[in-house]
């Protein structure tokens, strides 16, 4: 009930294809549900997050695709670059008068776009 | 932008001694977070904190002690390191209703 499952858990990408990362949850309380991108050495980075209330949220190459009634949100990265090439978490929380913002996180996906 | 800052980068100590890992936010966020992360685990999360003073166990607390005594400062404390403690350890800080932001993480080895 708590977990989000994340794959795959490594994937490579042509520069100038398209990448995609899927998750799946299945509490249907989680509210909130955000993407990270962590370069080795550094602590991740928040990358673009989306509400259940929209389909789908763009910023840039990055776009967000959300279906609530299969309980899945999936990263897109366009035109991938080299310098995308790094790993990437999903997470989900629950909202509400009640939220601590706990995050419960995918097991990451190790992107390599190839130049 | 929001800042959050580890007190080391790397730190190595031996087994049995005391580790304090020290976490800075400088948003004055309400929720305070320690994980660990291992290669193939992805984050851990070891505790939480949602209030000064007030903790939570995560899901590996065992171990591991926090303290918060101020709202910018999160610790993290090892009573007594073991070598199965090595590992980057990576604080982060929250508001309500929106995502965390982390720090650059501590790479802790314990020889």
């Amino acid at each position: 009930q708590q977990q989000v499952k994340q794959s795959p858990q490594s994937l490579i990408v042509q520069k100038g294809g398209i990448s995609i990362i899927n998750c799946a949850y299945e509490n249907t309380a989680f509210d909130y549900f955000p993407w990270y991108q962590q370069f080795p050495g550094k602590g991740p980075a928040l990358l673009i997050a989306i509400r259940p209330d929209v389909s789908e949220k763009k910023e840039g190459r990055f776009t967000i695709s959300f279906n609530k009634s299969a309980k899945q949100f999936s990263l897109h990265i366009m035109d991938s670059q080299p310098g995308d090439s790094a790993t990437y978490f999903c997470a989900a929380s629950k909202g509400g008068s009640s939220n601590t913002g706990k995050l419960i996180f995918g097991q990451g996906t190790t992107l390599q776009v190839k130049p | 932008d929001v800042k959050v800052t580890q007190s080391s980068r790397y730190l190595v100590k031996r087994t049995g001694e005391k580790v304090f890992l020290e976490c800075v936010q400088d948003m004055d966020h309400e929720n305070m977070f320690w994980y660990r992360q291992d290669p193939g685990l992805g984050l851990r999360l070891i505790y939480f904190s949602y209030d000064v003073k007030m903790k939570e166990k995560g899901d590996i607390p065992e171990g591991y002690s926090v303290s918060r005594e101020k709202k910018e400062r999160f610790s993290l404390i090892l009573e007594s390191a073991s070598t199965n403690q090595t590992s980057m350890y990576l604080c982060a800080s929250s508001q309500r209703l929106v995502g965390q932001y982390f720090g650059p993480g501590t790479r802790l080895t314990v020889t």
